[in-house]
């Protein structure tokens, strides 16, 4: 079985400044990862997503993330927020063994402020 | 561009009540999903689908069912809604096979009085 861990469940950041968002995964097998972003009142949004190949991966929006196998992490970054970024942000993970299905982390809000 | 539609953005119903939530994609993808999102929980899965009439239970399938007679619409049913299903429930599809991104409805808040 996998797990996911979102080690904050809120970041407050200022306008313009740099943030890195953590998740760390489990899983016995290889596992691809998926970033989600869920702006107020809707549903999820993929950022970004790492199937295989380079271990840095770009998004929409300016964010990317790096796959860390041997940590065993998949963190968000962006080097300078917008107003518009605040929302949450989740860390999914679906190991090669599962189907289809994600396990998600419980979430991290960003609220950024001006 | 890929649509997801949950018939209802918002409902309230009573306890012991039979509810429906219905959702339909447009994107013939052959997965579909149903999570339900609680605070600090993140998402958690409660049914999927692979296939017209094919079902697998998830992580928490315990009070609900599910059904999927048509391959663009797949159905939530509360049988017997009790005041702990409150939540925000959450639809999703994707196309069949491994690593494929899943597609997000807006969501429907339910609240069990």
């Amino acid at each position: 079985a996998q797990s996911v861990t979102q080690l904050d469940s809120q970041v407050p950041v200022f306008e313009e400044a740099p943030v890195e968002l953590r998740c760390n995964y489990s899983s016995s097998v290889s596992v691809y990862l998926f970033w989600y972003v869920q702006y107020p009142n809707q549903g999820l949004q993929l950022l970004l997503k790492y199937l295989s190949g380079s271990t840095l991966v770009k998004g929409i929006n300016g964010f990317e993330a790096e796959f860390n196998k041997s940590q065993t992490s998949f963190h968000l970054r962006k080097p300078s927020v917008h107003i518009s970024d605040t929302a949450e942000y989740f860390c999914a993970v679906n190991a090669r063994n599962a189907g289809n299905m994600l396990t998600f982390g419980g979430g991290t809000r960003l609220m950024v402020k001006p | 561009d890929v649509k997801v539609t949950q018939s209802s953005r918002y409902l309230v119903k009573r306890t012991g009540e039979k509810v429906f939530l219905e959702c339909v994609q447009d994107m013939d993808h052959e997965n579909m999903f149903w999570y339900r999102q609680d605070p600090g929980l993140g998402l958690r899965l409660i049914y999927f689908s692979y296939d017209v009439k094919m079902k697998e239970k998830g992580d928490i399938p315990e009070g609900y069912s599910v059904s999927r007679e048509k391959k663009e619409r797949f159905s939530l049913i509360l049988e017997s809604a009790s005041t702990n299903q409150t939540s925000m429930y959450l639809c999703a599809s994707s196309r069949g096979g491994w690593n494929q991104p899943q597609h997000f409805g807006d969501g429907t808040r339910l609240s069990i009085l």
